[in-house]
Parts: structure tokens; sequence; C-alpha cells
């Protein structure tokens, strides 16, 4: 089977533009997780989606939205960015219902850097 | 969510036994213990998980505490490509979530 899928995996942009990344689960996955990653903060999550619905989301600000197609395809979108918007964003999929054994599979990830 | 504690880099020399230390004393008896780690320019690879008995797979061991209020994974012949950030993380089972609270982790450096 193919792996988790991000595009772009680099990103340049400037502030207060936005910004969409793109994940394709691994085939049969029905569950995204997004998380960000910065030197400073380490690994946060984002938001998880399962069957097009949003499970979970973390403390971010409104301008970080997410989706989820029928698919299981997501994208995630950041409006008005601000140069701390810099990180890598990870997506992750399982074929999970939530019971906390799943193996989370994660992509390589997108670089965005906003100048 | 469970909080972990994990040192913040081991060194090891290749082909050596390495113990990585994660102490989890506010666990739950639901929480499942998984480890993680990331290669240097990858995202995070699953490792090993497991509730209360000790584990093993091609990759590694997982020991449990008997009180479960810490674990350690092994790798029981370190090579210069297990080189990465671990993360251990604590799961509840009951929570319907797939969400990773992922922490510092332990920077792992092998050397030849």
């Amino acid at each position: 089977k193919a792996g988790v899928t991000q595009t772009p995996r680099y990103l340049i942009k400037t502030r207060g533009q936005q910004v969409t990344l793109s994940c394709s689960p691994i085939s049969g996955h029905r569950s995204v997780s997004w998380y960000q990653q910065t030197p400073g903060q380490g690994l946060q999550f984002l938001f998880e989606y399962f069957s097009e619905t949003q499970r979970n989301k973390g403390n971010f600000p409104g301008r970080f939205s997410g989706r989820q197609f029928s698919n299981s395809r997501s994208e995630m979108n950041v409006s008005t960015l601000e140069l701390g918007d810099s990180a890598l964003y990870l997506c992750a999929s399982s074929s999970s219902i939530g019971t906390g054994q799943e193996t989370q599979y994660f992509g390589p990830g997108t670089r965005l850097l906003v100048l | 969510d469970a909080k972990t504690t994990q040192p913040n880099s081991m060194e090891s020399n290749e082909e050596e036994p390495v113990h990585l230390p994660c102490n989890h004393s506010t666990i739950s008896g639901t929480d499942y213990i998984h480890w993680y780690r990331q290669l240097p320019s990858q995202g995070p690879e699953y490792v090993i998980h497991g509730l209360t008995s000790n584990v093993n797979n091609r990759m590694a061991s997982l020991a449990i505490a008997e009180d479960r209020k810490s674990s350690t994974l092994i790798l029981h012949r370190a090579t210069l490509r297990d080189a990465a950030v671990y993360y251990c993380i604590l799961r509840d089972v009951a929570g319907n979530t797939d969400k990773l609270i992922f922490g510092t982790g332990t920077r792992l450096q092998v050397f030849p």
C-alpha cells in the first residue's frame, strides 16, 4: 500500500496570505489527523477527522481549519498567515474508530515558510 | 490528558542495547502506552505499544512496570539508523480519538 502523501512538500508564503495543504491517507483509512511541528512548541495536535466529521480540535485559533472529503482525503487551511505559522505540518492516518490502540501512519509533512 | 516525562537526550554506541525510560505516574487504567520515533527530516513512525504486559516486536521491546507508572523502550542492538527522537505517549482507550499528545521526547544519539 502507498503511504500517506502530502502536497505540496514545501511552500513559501507571505504574511496575510492564506494556504491550503492536502493529505491523502493510506487506502482504506478513514481517520486523518493534523499536527504542527515547530522548534519551540514541538509537535502539537491541530485536528482530527473521521468519516468527514471533525472529531477533535486542538488549541489553535480559528484561522486554522480543515475538512475531510468522502474519499477520506483531507485539507487544512490557514488564513491570514503570520510569521509564527512557519512550521512543518504533518498529516497522519489510521483505520481507527478511536480505541486507543490503532497505529497512526504519518506523512512526510509540508514545510511552510511564512515571510 | 495524562503526561509523560522523558530524559531530553541519551547516547549509545552502535550494536549496544539502549533503554529509554518514560515516567507516567498519572496513568489511568485505560491508558495504553505508545512509543513513536521521528527520524531526521521524516514524520513520526510507530514503534510499539502496550497496556500491562511486556511487549516485543521486530523493532523493539516495551517493558512496563507492575504499577504502570513507568515503562522502558528497549532497542536490543542500536544501529546508526536508530538515531531519532523517541516519544512516549499515553492513549486513552475510552477516548474515541486518535489524537496523540507528544511531549518533548528523548533524542537518541548513536555513535559508530
